[in-house]
């Protein structure tokens, strides 16, 4: 199965700072979600991006499937955008099965 | 609904009970998962359905475990005989086509076991 690791694994970051997550995968994806967790569990998708670019509002995420690595763009960082921050991918070749998480990174940013 | 449910949002069970957790997709959605959130851990696979195909129990980490999904709705994990080691969150997400679209978290079911 696949493997996803990410980097940094924690952050600190001043309010207003920017900042950019990485996501490498060890074969080729066909899904690949970047995820935010708040302090009280929630999971919230953040982008669907299993290539190309997509942005929302400060957010951005840029995933090259050819080079297995996406990132997430962090601007002008608030302290909501604190918490951990997982990218999940799903293996091409295992049709409809599990989503593999990476360890991820836990963003906090200080006031 | 509008979103992706779960029942109870926590649960407080004793070693050795059986406890059940349901989970409500998002309405028209055919795939569904759970994962398991251990505390300060990334997310571990459980168990997936896709409509009537026979689910993929890969990641069931004992035979304690079990879950079904009735009518291709809703579904229910089933813990026997908790062991204080269950003590997680388990979330629940859900994909209208897990090869086009993302994926649909619940707020997830917190199950301390003492």
């Amino acid at each position: 199965g696949i493997q996803v690791e990410q980097s940094p694994p924690d952050l600190i970051l001043q309010e207003g700072a920017n900042s950019t997550l990485r996501c490498n995968f060890s074969d080729s994806v066909n899904n690949l979600q970047w995820f935010h967790q708040n302090p009280w569990g929630q999971l919230i998708n953040l982008f669907y991006i299993p290539s190309g670019t997509k942005q929302n509002g400060r957010l951005s995420a840029t995933t090259v499937a050819t080079e297995r690595y996406s990132l997430l763009y962090i601007s002008s960082s608030q302290t909501t955008d604190s918490g951990v921050y997982f990218c999940a991918a799903r293996d091409f070749m295992e049709y409809g099965n599990k989503l593999v998480f990476g360890a991820g990174t836990i963003l906090r940013v200080k006031s | 609904g509008a979103g992706v449910s779960q029942s109870p949002s926590n649960k407080v069970t004793e070693k050795g009970k059986d406890v059940e957790l349901r989970c409500d997709p998002i309405s028209g959605h055919t795939a569904l998962y759970w994962y398991r959130q251990s505390l300060g851990q990334g997310l571990e696979f459980l168990i997936y359905f896709q409509g009537n195909s026979a689910p993929d129990k890969s990641g069931l980490p004992s035979d304690r475990f079990s879950a079904e999904r009735t009518g291709g709705s809703v579904s229910t994990l089933t813990i026997q005989r908790t062991q204080q080691e269950d003590s997680a969150v388990y979330l629940c997400a859900s994909s209208l086509d897990p090869g086009i679209y993302g994926y649909t978290f619940g707020s997830g079911t917190r199950l301390t076991v003492v």
